[in-house]
């Protein structure tokens, strides 16, 4: 198996462009998580997934954010506009149930300008 | 007061030193994950534990749900082990700690 995929690996670009991080799960994962990782608050669940529907959006900073799951093998995070604050690496994981274990993606760092 | 602590924050040994992390929360947890974050940035969930203790080749994870305290212990660490490793518990969601960083010198 590929593993959790992530794309793009990196991406740079200005205030107040739109943003769209991707996520493939682990084929037969029915939980998919996204996560946010900064120095100042370490790894942070933005919101949680289970069966393509959103279980869990309470980390989810704010309306500036939004995340979909279309089908059991995509997902996106999206930010728009995005702000110099989240600059970050957003991580995409996956598992079977929400209490297995993990499956982290590379992540994506990403830098706003 | 975090809900998850882990100490020591920093930590450099020496290769072939035994090195103990640990994780302290304050929260009713289904389950504890020791995960490991290589510089490059990836994350590896090294185990998931509720109860006793697991083993996987050099480390070693031990739980005590009364004093809700788990460890991470590397025998004869190598400097391939020089890592970030975080602890997190499951509660209704994942909760992690800051994470240790180790360093190990040849």
């Amino acid at each position: 198996d590929a593993g959790v995929i992530q794309s793009p690996r990196h991406e740079v670009t200005e205030m107040g462009q739109e943003v769209t991080l991707r996520c493939k799960p682990i084929s037969g994962h029915n939980s998919l998580f996204w996560y946010r990782q900064t120095m100042m608050r370490g790894l942070e669940l933005l919101i949680y997934f289970n069966n393509n529907v959103p279980i869990d959006d309470s980390g989810m900073p704010e309306d500036r954010f939004s995340a979909k799951m279309p089908n059991a093998s995509f997902s996106t995070l999206k930010i728009q506009p995005s702000e110099p604050r989240d600059s970050a690496v957003y991580f995409c994981a996956s598992s079977w149930d929400r209490r297995a274990p993990l499956h982290f993606g590379n992540g994506t760092r990403l830098t706003v300008t | 007061k975090n809900e998850v602590e882990q100490s020591p924050q920093n930590l450099t040994a020496q290769e072939g030193e035994f090195i103990t992390i640990n994780c302290s929360y304050s929260v009713g947890i289904s389950a504890l994950h020791w995960l490991q974050q290589h510089p490059g940035g990836g994350i590896v969930s090294l185990f998931m534990l509720s109860s006793g203790k697991k083993k996987h080749g050099r480390l070693i994870a031990t739980i005590n749900i009364q004093e809700k305290h788990s460890s991470l212990h590397i025998t004869a660490s190598h400097p391939r082990d020089s890592a970030v490793y975080i602890c997190a518990v499951n509660t209704d969601k994942l909760i992690f700690g800051t994470g240790t960083r180790l360093q190990v010198f040849p």
